[in-house]
């Protein structure tokens, strides 16, 4: 089993649409959590981390839920602009520091 | 403020060539990381160097070696390129942000091995 798994995708969605990417993790002593975005044949970027209270960045909404090691990325009203792939990051500190991204979700916004 | 920077962007070798990746930071960070990213496999860590004068193997090291030359500057080494390197090479380096260690990437380098 993949320490950070996410939904396969890809996601194809119309222009308004709301989407949701879910995102799980194996390893209890995980501390912090990210989102990134990755364009097409670009380098992933940070798009928000992840707070145990949730966090609100304009049209995105990040969750994480500790006691199901979930993580959860929504997108409300999506443009077309926010085509890419959303990677899902998870740092954990046991048997030292470690970095571990998901493959990523394809998504699709179409006009 | 360039942030992490590489080079070369594209590479064609043959097999059997060697050719070193490029990668510099002006961040400050004391962390920087290779990757590789191939389709359907996400990023694969191949070394990192938590700080100047250490580094430390990853997920993928075999047929790599690398080089903290000093506080900005984290190369990669191709000793004897084969085909199973085709792949997209990612530098980062990390830094503290809103109180999470937070990783930040280069361009990327796009190398195709014949």
């Amino acid at each position: 089993r993949k320490e950070v798994e996410q939904d396969p995708g890809p996601f194809n969605v119309p222009e308004g649409a709301t989407v949701a990417f879910n995102c799980t993790y194996s390893n209890s002593a995980s501390q912090s959590f990210f989102w990134y975005r990755q364009d097409c044949r670009k380098e992933p970027k940070l798009l928000m981390s992840v707070y145990s209270s949730g966090n609100e960045d304009g049209r995105f909404t990040a969750q994480l839920n500790r006691a199901s090691q979930y993580i959860s990325l929504l997108i409300r009203d999506s443009k077309l602009s926010d085509s890419a792939t959303y990677l899902c990051v998870v740092n954990k500190v046991t048997g030292g520091f470690k970095t571990i991204f998901g493959a990523g979700t394809r998504l699709f916004v179409k006009a | 403020n360039a942030g992490v920077t590489q080079t070369p962007k594209f590479q064609v070798l043959k097999t059997g060539q060697s050719m070193t990746l490029q990668c510099a930071q002006d961040m400050n960070h004391n962390s920087m990381y290779w990757y590789r990213q191939d389709p359907g496999m996400g990023l694969r860590l191949i070394y990192y160097s938590a700080s100047e004068g250490t580094t430390d193997k990853g997920e993928v090291p075999n047929g790599y070696n690398v080089s903290r030359l000093n506080k900005r500057e984290f190369s990669l080494r191709l000793e004897s390129a084969a085909p199973s390197q085709t792949s997209v090479y990612f530098c980062a380096s990390s830094g503290h942000s809103g109180g999470a260690e937070t990783q930040y990437f280069g361009p990327g380098t796009r190398l195709l091995v014949l």
